[in-house]
């Protein structure tokens, strides 16, 4: 069974611009959460959506956004990108989101604004 | 609030020997799970253990078991018999309901640790 996929795993984006992370949980799960990790502030909950429904956001301002396709892949966009933006966007799948299941995580996309 | 404190920045423990990290938390719920994940160079997060509230008996998976003391709100990881390839970043979380179906992991701010040959 493949992993949980996370393209790009690299990115490089200057300040104002804007971004989209793709996640592509393992087949059959139906739910995903992204986190962002920086050094500073640690692991930090953005989302979780479920059934291309958003369920649950973190305290993130409104310029972090995501979606989620009915394949269960899910984005992430941020717009207007500033240089705290930096950091590793992690994201987990699982069946259903609850605990009984494990939460999967994918590789990451290391984006660096400049 | 929901806060998780690693108090334990880095450690270091030699091969073959018994390391315990701590993680204390902070939640009003009642009813939550615990989890140790270890994340090594590499990044990919990998689940370590998990832990019931509900659930008196301690958890343990091979090498690795916890301490869980509800009353005092702790949870330590115990990695027995280390290995080099548990040199890690080791993070402590706890995930509870968040409504509309969903359940949010709170992480702690993680220890690094070294396992030295």
């Amino acid at each position: 069974k493949a992993g949980v996929t996370q393209t790009p795993r690299y990115l490089i984006k200057t300040r104002g611009q804007q971004v989209t992370l793709s996640c592509s949980p393992i087949s059959g799960h139906r739910s995903v959460s992204w986190y962002q990790q920086t050094p500073g502030q640690g692991l930090q909950f953005l989302f979780e959506y479920f059934s291309e429904t958003q369920r649950n956001k973190g305290n993130f301002p409104g310029r972090f956004s995501g979606r989620q396709f009915s394949n269960s892949r899910s984005e992430m966009n941020v717009s207007t990108l500033e240089l705290g933006d930096s950091a590793l966007y992690l994201c987990a799948s699982s069946p259903t989101g609850a605990p009984t299941y494990e939460q999967y995580f994918g590789p990451g996309t290391r984006l660096t604004v400049t | 609030a929901q806060t998780v404190t690693q108090s334990q920045p880095e450690m270091s423990v030699q091969e073959a020997e018994t390391v315990t990290l701590s993680c204390t938390y902070d939640t009003s719920e009642n009813n939550y799970y615990l989890f140790w994940y270890k994340q090594p160079p590499s990044r990919q997060m990998i689940l370590v253990i998990r832990q019931e509230a509900y659930k008196q008996q301690n958890a343990t998976e091979n090498r690795f078991s916890v301490n869980f003391q509800k009353a005092a709100k702790s949870f330590s990881l115990k990695i027995s018999d280390s290995q080099l390839g548990d040199t890690a970043m080791y993070f402590c979380a706890f995930m509870i309901y968040s409504g509309a179906g969903s359940y949010q992991l709170t992480f702690g701010k993680g220890t690094k640790l070294s396992v030295i040959p």
